[in-house]
C-alpha cells in the first residue's frame, strides 16, 4: 500500500526554537497533505490542509504564522513550528490521499523544554 | 461531513470476532464510511471503507445497513495486536477532502 513518512520521529527543543518536521509520500503523488495534532488521550485534530504550489488552509483557531506549512513539490510537505513553547508540545502526524484513502505518515512526537 | 456515534470502548477475547458498531444517522447519499485505527503512539491505519455494499480486505469485513444509518467493522480473529483506538469516520471521497476523526472506540483485546 502507499506509505507516507515522516521525520524526525521524534525531536526535544529549547523554548523558542523553531522545528521543521517533513511528510514524504513515498510512492506516490500527493497535491493534497494534511498536518494533525493529538494531545494525550485526544482524538487527532485537523490543523490544516496543505496545497501543492499555493498556500495552506488552516482550520479555525490555529495560527498560521505560528505552523508554519510548505508545500514545495508534490511528495513533500513541511511543518514548521515557530518559537516553539512548552504548550505545543504534542503528536503531530501528517496524511496523503492515495486513490480514495487517506494514508497517514507515523507521527512526530515534539518536546519542547 | 456527518457526524459519527461509537461506544467509548470494548473489549474482546482474543481469537474471538470483534463487533465494532458505529451510528452516521445523518450520512449523505455521497458520503462512504471509512474505518481507521490507531495503535499506542503510531499514526492512524487505514482499514477499509464502503458506501452501502459490505465490503471485506484482508483486515476486516465492514457491514453497512441498508439505510446506510448505521455500520459495523467486523475484525474476524481478534488478536492482542489489534487492541487500538478505532475510528468510524463519513466523508465524501473526493480528492482534497479532509478527514474529521471523532473520539473513536478503545478495543482492548484480552487473552
Amino acid at each position: 500500500g502507499a506509505v507516507v513518512s515522516q521525520h524526525p520521529s521524534r525531536v526535544i527543543c529549547k523554548s523558542g526554537t523553531s522545528v521543521k518536521i517533513e511528510c514524504r509520500s513515498l510512492d506516490f503523488q500527493a497535491t493534497t497533505m494534511f498536518w494533525y495534532r493529538q494531545f494525550p488521550k485526544q482524538s487527532l485534530m485537523l490543523m490544516a490542509t496543505s496545497n501543492e504550489g499555493s498556500k495552506a488552509t488552516y482550520e479555525q483557531g490555529v495560527e498560521k504564522d505560528k505552523f508554519l506549512i510548505n508545500h514545495a513539490s508534490l511528495t513533500l510537505s513541511t511543518l514548521t513550528v515557530t518559537s516553539a513553547h512548552p504548550e505545543d508540545s504534542s503528536f503531530y502526524i501528517c496524511s496523503a490521499m492515495g486513490t480514495g484513502e487517506l494514508f497517514f505518515g507515523e507521527g512526530s512526537r515534539l518536546t519542547v523544554l | 461531513d456527518a457526524k459519527t456515534t461509537q461506544p467509548p470502548s470494548m473489549d474482546c477475547a482474543e481469537g474471538r470476532a470483534a463487533n465494532l458498531p458505529c451510528n452516521h444517522s445523518t450520512i449523505s447519499g455521497n458520503e462512504y464510511v471509512y474505518w481507521y485505527r490507531q495503535i499506542h503512539s503510531q499514526g492512524p491505519q487505514y482499514i477499509i471503507h464502503g458506501l452501502k455494499n459490505n465490503e471485506t480486505n484482508e483486515m476486516a469485513s465492514l457491514i453497512i445497513t441498508e439505510d446506510r444509518k448505521s455500520s459495523t467493522l467486523i475484525l474476524p480473529h481478534a488478536t492482542l495486536r489489534d487492541t487500538a483506538v478505532y475510528y468510524c469516520i463519513v466523508r465524501v471521497m473526493e480528492y482534497g477532502n479532509k478527514l474529521v476523526f471523532g473520539a473513536g472506540t478503545i478495543l482492548r483485546v484480552k487473552s
